[in-house]
């Protein structure tokens, strides 16, 4: 059984910076691509970044770039999403997923329950 | 990249069939059949429902289905049951290679 584990959320001053972090286990996670995307409070789902199955490759939303970093340990079956610089709009739940594919143009087959990220002073 | 455009809100009673637009442009929606659907009950986490425009995951029930003409894409569900009242999102891969999803359509059953 597929199950993604979201963990690192929290509150966060402006400017200030978080890890989170997606335990993934039931498939053979260095041979799929996975993405983060967020969900502010009441709004919609905005995709934030993906990366390869092999974390050669990372790409990222206009609106996070050089403030995000999306990263992958394969050997410990974990996903990455470095936060910095972080701005009250990246209030959110931050949701993990898996793509169904090695590359991240693949749809998204499962997800993880998501962690709340609240950016106040 | 802007969302992808749905309608805020559609509803009918049981039995009845809905459909969800989705618009995006030549950019998105156009250019690839890389297009999927996900429903999210309130508070929890997205579910996948249709891939690549018209595929239905293993579980989904045949009563959802997918389409797409030239920069729109479509959501029905037929038979429609108090279960299927959710929030629904599209979402397209771009020639960007980043994801857009639409602004979500809250389905109600009457």
């Amino acid at each position: 059984e597929v199950q993604l584990l979201n963990s690192g959320g929290g509150l966060v001053q402006p400017g200030g910076s978080l890890r989170l972090s997606c335990a993934a286990s039931g498939f053979t996670f260095s041979s799929y691509a996975m993405i983060w995307v967020r969900q502010a409070p009441g709004k919609g789902l905005e995709w934030v970044s993906g990366v390869s199955g092999s974390g050669d490759s990372a790409y990222y939303a206009d609106s996070v770039k050089d403030r995000f970093t999306i990263s992958r340990d394969n050997s410990k079956n974990t996903l990455y999403l470095q936060l910095n610089s972080l701005r009250a709009e990246d209030t959110a739940v931050y949701y993990c997923a898996k793509n169904s594919g090695s590359h991240h143009k693949y749809y998204f087959d499962y997800w993880g329950q998501g962690t709340p990220v609240t950016v106040s002073s | 990249q802007s969302a992808l455009t749905q309608p805020p809100s559609v509803s009918g009673s049981p039995g009845q069939s809905v459909t969800i637009s989705c618009t995006g442009t030549s950019s998105d929606v156009g250019s690839y059949n890389r297009v999927s659907w996900y429903q999210q009950p309130p508070g929890t986490a997205p579910k996948l429902m249709i891939y690549e425009v018209s595929n239905r995951p293993s579980g989904v029930p045949e009563r959802f289905s997918g389409s797409k003409s030239d920069n729109t894409a479509s959501l029905t569900i037929s038979g429609l049951q108090a279960e299927d009242e959710a929030d629904y999102y599209c979402s397209s891969y771009t020639t960007s290679s980043t994801w857009v999803f639409g602004g979500g359509t809250k389905l109600t059953v009457l």
